[in-house]
């Protein structure tokens, strides 16, 4: 079974400091993880993903994340907090059997504030 | 412009009356999927389709049905919404399943249902 967790639900950073969400997944065989932002009243975007290519992985607005297999951890960092970063990021991980093939297990969401 | 459209954003219904959440997309995806959003639960996938006339259940799927007569609509029916309905819904589209899984998922921007 894949499961993907969290580890805070809410993060406050000052403007200018780093950011880093955490996110620790389970899974049985290799996964692929990716990152979601989701702006208020807005719809989910594809951040960065890992497909088992490079473990360093950069993303869109300077975030990477960098994937540990030894660690089972995605986590999500940015150098420098900027306020247009403030939103509700999720980490995700693929569940893709036969017949059930293009489900994504979401995370509980962690909620970034960014503070002037 | 490449997008996913849900209608209505925003709906207080009371319990037992039907309604229908439309979403379409005009990227000609052949995968679409709902997901209910509850905080502190991530998103949730309660169907998705893999192509015109293939509907299939995913985690969540009770109390709610879908269908896919057309490419490009996926609509969501609550034939008798109740109150533990109460959620935020997304409506996303993929070109193809393995996209999905890949993390090209297109949302749109969420329709907010309150039942009382």
């Amino acid at each position: 079974a894949q499961s993907v967790t969290q580890l805070d639900s809410h993060v406050s950073v000052s403007e200018g400091t780093p950011v880093l969400l955490r996110c620790n997944y389970s899974s049985s065989y290799s996964p692929s993880l990716f990152w979601y932002v989701q702006h208020p009243n807005k719809g989910l975007q594809l951040l960065l993903k890992y497909t088992s290519a490079a473990t360093l992985v950069k993303g869109i607005n300077g975030f990477e994340a960098e994937f540990k297999k030894s660690e089972t951890s995605f986590h999500l960092t940015k150098p420098s907090a900027h306020m247009s970063d403030a939103a509700e990021y999720f980490c995700v991980v693929t569940r893709a059997w036969w017949g059930n093939t293009g489900k994504l297990i979401f995370g509980q969401g962690t909620t970034l504030q960014v503070k002037p | 412009e490449a997008q996913v459209t849900q209608n209505p954003r925003y709906l207080i219904t009371v319990t037992g009356k039907k309604l229908t959440v439309t979403c379409s997309q005009n990227m000609n995806h052949e995968y679409m999927s709902w997901y209910r959003q509850d905080p502190g639960l991530g998103l949730r996938q309660i169907y998705y389709s893999m192509n015109v006339e293939a509907t299939d259940k995913g985690d969540v799927p009770e109390g709610y049905k879908v269908s896919r007569k057309e490419k490009r609509n996926f609509p969501l029916i609550l034939e008798s919404p109740s109150p533990n309905q109460t959620s935020l819904y997304f409506c996303a589209s993929s070109l193809s399943d393995k996209a999905a899984n890949t993390g090209e998922l297109f949302f749109g921007e969420g329709s907010r249902l309150t039942v009382l």
